[in-house]
Order: C-alpha cells, then structure tokens, then sequence
C-alpha cells in the first residue's frame, strides 16, 4: 500500500537546536498537513500544506510542500522544552480524501 | 469551541468484556472518525462516517468491533468480547463543514487496557 517516510525516528537535541524533520512518499499527493501529539493527547494540526513548493510557517515552525508534491520538511527554530513530543506527517488521498501517516519523528530535549 | 470529547479517558477491563469507547464531535462536523494508535503499528483508521453514515469501515480489524453514530452529535465504538490484543488508544476525530479534506481534529483518546 501507499506509504510515507518521515525521518528522522527520533531526535535528541539541546534547548536553542533548530530542528528539522522530513516526510517523501513515492506517490504524489496534493495536500499535506504536519500534525504534533502531546503525551497523552491527540494529535493537533500544526501547519497545512495546499500548492506545490509553497512555504509555510506558523510562528517557530516552517513547512515546505515539495515541487514535485513527493516530500514535505518541517523545521523548529530554537527549540524550547514545550515542543517535545511526536510530530507526523499526513497526505490526503485525492480518492477518497482519507489520511495516509507517517510513522512520527519523536523529538526529546536533552536535560 | 469545546473540541472533540472522548470518554472515559481510560479504561482497565477483563478479557471477554464488553468495552464501550464514546466520542462527541465538534458541532457542525460532519464526518467523525475512529483511529487506534499502538506502538507497533502507530495510527489506524478503523472506521469513519460521513453525516451519521458509515462510508468504510475496512479497517475494523474483526467482527467483535463495532461502532454506530446514531446522531451528529453522539459515536460509540464497541468492542466484544474484548481481548488483550486490542489494548492500545483509541482516538475520536472530526471533521469538515461541508468539505472533505478539512483537517481532523482528535479527542485526547481512550487508553484501553485489556488484561
């Protein structure tokens, strides 16, 4: 089945490390979304990704949609201890609109 | 906006019970969906509705799940009899106000345990 590749799996970094993680499918897909879940809680929608090499950012966090609507990266600027956690990727499937997600990339700050 | 709201929280239960997992969406979503998140296979769409319908449910890994949306405000995901091998969270998602692809918001899950 269709599948995305998010890396890094996991991320040790020092409070102030920019952060930079990615997500590249094999199919091309027009919508992508960057989605971070908080231990015990649900997912929640970081930043959404609409049109082909477009560049998005949402206060630290900047997103790229690749021009080839393959990959998508996500980047945190001096990190702080609040955006530990597990950030995913998610496509829409033009079929059906359902999401495909990637596996996550946990982040951890080193004490 | 109150968000998507999920309960119980969490749920500890023996093998053979019954479990009943319950979501409200946010007002004036009409499509709700139902995921399972493990360690081993991350996140799962087990089943989703669109305006109180079930569209697929392909995911539903067997016949002991089952879920209803009886209305726009109200979903129930059942499992029985429930198994040590379906201990995972279960999250709640809605979303769109009248589009498909409007992102989802999730409920903060369920944390099933089945001993």
């Amino acid at each position: 089945g269709q599948q995305l590749n998010q890396s890094p799996q996991s991320m040790f970094i020092q409070e102030g490390e920019d952060v930079s993680m990615n997500c590249t499918s094999s199919s091309i897909f027009n919508t992508w979304l960057w989605y971070k879940q908080d231990p015990g809680e649900g997912p929640v929608l970081l930043i959404a990704l609409y049109k082909a090499g477009e560049l998005t950012s949402n206060g630290r966090l900047t997103a790229q949609f690749g021009i080839t609507r393959k990959d998508s990266f996500l980047n945190i600027s001096a990190s702080i201890p609040s955006d530990v956690g597990i950030y995913f990727c998610a496509v829409v499937m033009d079929s059906n609109y359902q999401l495909i997600w990637g596996a996550g990339t946990k982040l951890i700050i080193k004490p | 906006d109150a968000g998507v709201i999920q309960s119980p929280r969490h749920e500890v239960t023996e093998m053979g019970q019954e479990v009943t997992l319950r979501c409200k969406p946010i007002s004036g979503h009409n499509s709700l969906f139902w995921y399972r998140q493990t360690m081993m296979r991350g996140l799962e769409l087990l089943i989703y509705f669109n305006n109180n319908v079930p569209i697929d449910d392909s995911g539903m890994p067997e016949d002991r799940f089952s879920a209803k949306m009886p209305n726009a405000s109200f979903s129930t995901l059942k499992i029985q009899p429930s198994e040590p091998r379906d201990s995972a969270v279960y999250f709640c998602a809605s979303s769109g106000r009248g589009t498909y692809n409007s992102p989802l918001h999730f409920g903060n899950g369920t944390r099933l345990t089945v001993t």
